[in-house]
Order: structure tokens, then sequence, then C-alpha cells
């Protein structure tokens, strides 16, 4: 199993410009997440999907879309990327609800925003 | 909304030495959930810890729920350079099935 891979590993855009963060697993979990961490702010919640065809808001929405069409692909869209998006993004994918089932995480995508 | 307050932020140790962070929140957790992110990498869970009073050890690793509900312990002993990372706890926003709110970290040096 390759577990949860994200892509691209390194991103600079300018202000401005969209793009999609990719985020596949392949465990068959049907929870998945988006978090970014910041320096000093530990890790926080973006977007999260509980099933294909499910999304909600976390914390943190604004400036940011997902969409869960297939149980393995849960995709990141930035708009119209601004510098405050500059972050590391975390996927993370657990069985079931996190607090109740490990939760595993993918290696991470950093983006500058310029 | 929920805030989970983690200390020390940071704290550089020898070798061989115990280490002890804890967790706090102002509201009620069912959960306690501790993860390690070492350098580069994405977070791994440690231990989980679902009953108040419960205490889990996992190697040289040692949670504890407090009694309260309000408060979590990590202890790791006889410390080792590869114990270098950033420790998170974590937990469910509001009981039940509901996404995890993270602490922002105990970022943990080790000096051999």
């Amino acid at each position: 199993n390759a577990g949860v891979t994200q892509t691209p590993k390194f991103q600079v855009l300018k202000t401005g410009q969209s793009m999609t963060l990719q985020c596949a697993q392949d465990m068959n979990h049907e929870y998945m997440s988006w978090y970014r961490q910041d320096p000093g702010m530990g890790l926080r919640l973006i977007h999260y999907s509980v099933g294909a065809g499910i999304t909600d808001q976390g914390e943190v929405p604004n400036g940011y879309n997902v969409s869960r069409s297939t149980t393995e692909d849960f995709p990141l869209r930035l708009l119209s990327a601004a510098p405050s998006q500059t972050s590391v993004y975390f996927c993370a994918s657990s069985y079931g609800y996190p607090g109740y089932n490990e939760q595993f995480f993918g290696p991470g995508t950093r983006l500058t925003v310029l | 909304g929920q805030q989970l307050n983690q200390s020390p932020q940071s704290m550089f140790i020898q070798e061989g030495e115990d280490v002890s962070m804890n967790c706090t929140s102002s509201s009620i957790f069912n959960t306690w959930l501790w993860y390690k992110q070492d350098p580069g990498e994405g977070p791994v869970l440690l231990i989980a810890l679902y009953k108040a009073g419960e205490l889990t050890s996992n190697g040289r690793l040692t949670a504890q729920f407090g009694i309260t509900r309000k408060d979590s312990f990590l202890n790791i002993s006889a410390s080792i350079p590869s114990d270098v990372g950033i420790y998170f706890c974590a937990g469910p926003l509001n009981s039940g099935n509901t996404p995890l709110v993270f602490g922002k970290g105990t970022r943990l040096s080790v000096i051999a």
C-alpha cells in the first residue's frame, strides 16, 4: 500500500493564480481531511469528507474548495491564491472518524504564494 | 471554538533525560490523541486515550487521560536523538463523531 500520497511536494504560485493540490489514498478509507500547518499554529482543519459525495467545512475553509467524487481522491483547490495561503498542507485519511480510528497523514505539500 | 493549550512550546533536553509535556482544555474531551511529527513529514499517531484516568504506554512513551477530562500528559523516558520532533495533542471538536482539533505542539530538541 502506498498509504496517503500528495502531489506536488513543493509549489510556488503568484498571487491570483489557481491550483489544485492532489491527495489520494489506497486504504479504502471513508474519512479524509485537509489541514494547513503554519509556524506556531499547529494543524488547522480546512475541509473534510466522511465519504464520496459528502464534504464539510472545517475551521479555516475560506479560499479553498474541495470535492469527493471517489473514495480514493480528495483534491483541494485554491481559487485565487493569496500570500496568506503560504503554508504546508497535509491530507489525512482514516477508516472512520479520526477520534476513534487511526488517522494517516500524507507527506505534505509546501506552498509559497508570492 | 474549543482550544487545546500545549506546554511547553519548546524544550531542549540532554539525551537520556525524561521529558514531560501536557495539554489542557477549557472543555471536556472524551478522547485524547498524541501525535508526533518528524521534521519534513506528516504527523503519526503515538497513543490514543478513551477513558478518564487511563494510562497507556507505547515503548518509552506514556500518556494519561486526566480525570477531569480537561487535560492529558505525555511522558518520554530516557530520551534519544530520534525523539526530536513536534508533539501534538488532539481530540474531537465535540463528543462523538466529529473532526479533530489540534494543539499548537511542543517542539522537542535532544542534545546528544
